[in-house]
């Protein structure tokens, strides 16, 4: 069954370094998300992405966060100076709407820690 | 601001057991919701998607009922094992009109013992 993976599964970065988190969704899907557990706390959304352009950020994805889609299959996260309350558990998801399936997939995480 | 809740926090059951999970949301302006698993430390498995025109979605031994009049969902379990402990989110979408995202609740975390 196809699904969502993403790498790393685990990066520890300095305050300050940037990152790129990456993700390959569902191959045939078009609209591409991310999200967000900080520990403990819910799940929040952050962006979400269709036609490689942003539909929609939440107000966390301020300057410092952007995502691309380099090529046909991966869809990034890119944090520019982490900071220390960017720790936290990412999320990349996918879904398929233009055949009317509004199901999010979800992949199995990237966890963030910045020292 | 929609909100999401889930009632309980954390449940502990023998296997065996009927269970319900229940979600409240406060706006019941809603263009579907979508019901997750979460294994610790790992990501979210889709379990149950309803449409708000819909009342009710199937899946196995999971049934997951819509009453948006009402802002709430549950989520029940029939005959649960020990496998299906995990912590259960439920999220909601607003109107697509207005945005794609999930907004999603605190979870229950579920345990099932033999």
């Amino acid at each position: 069954e196809p699904e969502v993976t993403q790498t790393p599964s685990h990066q520890v970065t300095q305050m300050g370094q940037e990152v790129i988190l990456r993700c390959v969704p569902i191959s045939n899907h078009l609209y591409f998300y991310w999200y967000r557990q900080i520990l403990g706390q819910k799940v929040e959304f952050l962006v979400s992405f269709y036609n490689n352009e942003i539909s929609e950020k939440s107000e966390i994805f301020d300057d410092q966060f952007s995502v691309e889609r380099p090529d046909g299959s991966n869809f990034t996260l890119k944090i520019r100076s982490t900071k220390l309350e960017d720790s936290a558990m990412y999320f990349c998801a996918s879904s398929d709407e233009g055949t009317g399936n509004y199901e999010q997939y979800f992949g199995p995480g990237t966890r963030l820690t910045v020292t | 601001k929609q909100e999401v809740t889930q009632i309980p926090a954390a449940l502990s059951v023998p296997e065996g057991e009927n269970l319900v999970l229940n979600c409240s949301f406060t706006d019941s302006a809603i263009y579907n919701l979508q019901w997750f698993r979460q294994d610790p430390g790992k990501g979210l498995t889709s379990l149950l998607l309803i449409q708000s025109s819909q009342r009710e979605q199937t899946s196995g031994r999971l049934n997951a009922s819509l009453d948006k009049s009402s802002g709430r969902s549950t989520l029940y379990i029939a005959a649960s094992q020990p496998g299906d402990s995990a912590t259960y989110l439920c999220a909601v979408r607003p109107p697509s009109y207005n945005t794609d995202k999930l907004i999603f609740g605190t979870g229950t975390r579920l345990q099932v013992f033999p």
